[in-house]
């Protein structure tokens, strides 16, 4: 069975500090995808990125930084120079490709940015 | 951009009365997902549907819950006898193809008494 830890349940920082959050997931399947979902006070959940298994590579998009790293089973996000606007919960989250579409989310980790 | 709409916002029903919680999922996506987020905690998988049925459903997706796509661009989630436990945030969600993107709706609050 797939899981998503995210193990980092809140994290506060001060306005553009640069801040890492960890997700490590566990599957035997060789072929899945790994996904980062932002969910802001008001309640929706916005897709950030989605990483299939057989690409490695670092994205970056503006401020944010993904970081997947099979050897370790970790696909980290990174936000550069922290904002107010960044506060939310985020969830990273997995699906296999012999179970769907299913998403397996981790636990979220919430982000407090302060002024 | 085309966004995934669900009504209503908030749902406070009795306990043991049906629900139903509607979906309208971007027009040219082919999956459609159920989610719950009980309060506080992560969002918990429900149920896929593609091409009229159900793909592939959790645990929680028992004899009490179905999914249902009455025309073209509706997409529903009953509940039939509704518990306490079933108070959740209920997020439809929809995808074009299988392992893209899913997007979700903002969610339907329900509130069992």
């Amino acid at each position: 069975a797939q899981k998503v830890t995210q193990a980092q349940t809140e994290i506060s920082v001060v306005e553009k500090e640069d801040v890492t959050l960890d997700c490590v997931y566990e599957t035997r399947d060789t072929t899945y995808y790994l996904f980062w979902y932002k969910q802001p006070p008001s309640g929706e959940l916005v897709f950030l990125i989605r990483r299939n298994s057989f690409d490695e590579q670092n994205e970056i998009s503006g401020r944010y930084s993904w970081n997947f790293q099979k050897s370790t089973s970790s696909f980290n996000f990174t936000i550069t120079a922290s904002q107010v606007v960044d506060s939310a919960v985020y969830f990273c989250a997995l699906s296999l490709n012999n179970a769907g579409n299913m998403l397996t989310f981790g636990g979220g980790t919430r982000l407090m940015v302060k002024p | 951009e085309p966004e995934v709409t669900q009504t209503p916002s908030h749902q406070v029903t009795q306990m043991g009365q049906e629900v139903i919680l509607r979906c309208v999922p971007i027009s040219n996506h082919l999956y459609f997902y159920w989610y719950r987020q009980i309060l506080g905690q992560k969002v918990e998988f429900l149920v896929s549907f593609y091409n009229n049925e159900i793909s592939e459903k959790s645990e929680i997706f028992d004899d009490q819950f179905s999914v249902e796509r009455p025309d073209g661009s509706n997409f529903t989630l009953k509940i039939r006898s509704t518990k306490l436990e079933d108070s959740a945030m209920y997020f439809c969600a929809s995808s074009e193809r299988q392992f893209q993107p899913q997007h979700f709706g903002d969610g339907t609050r329900l509130s069992i008494l």
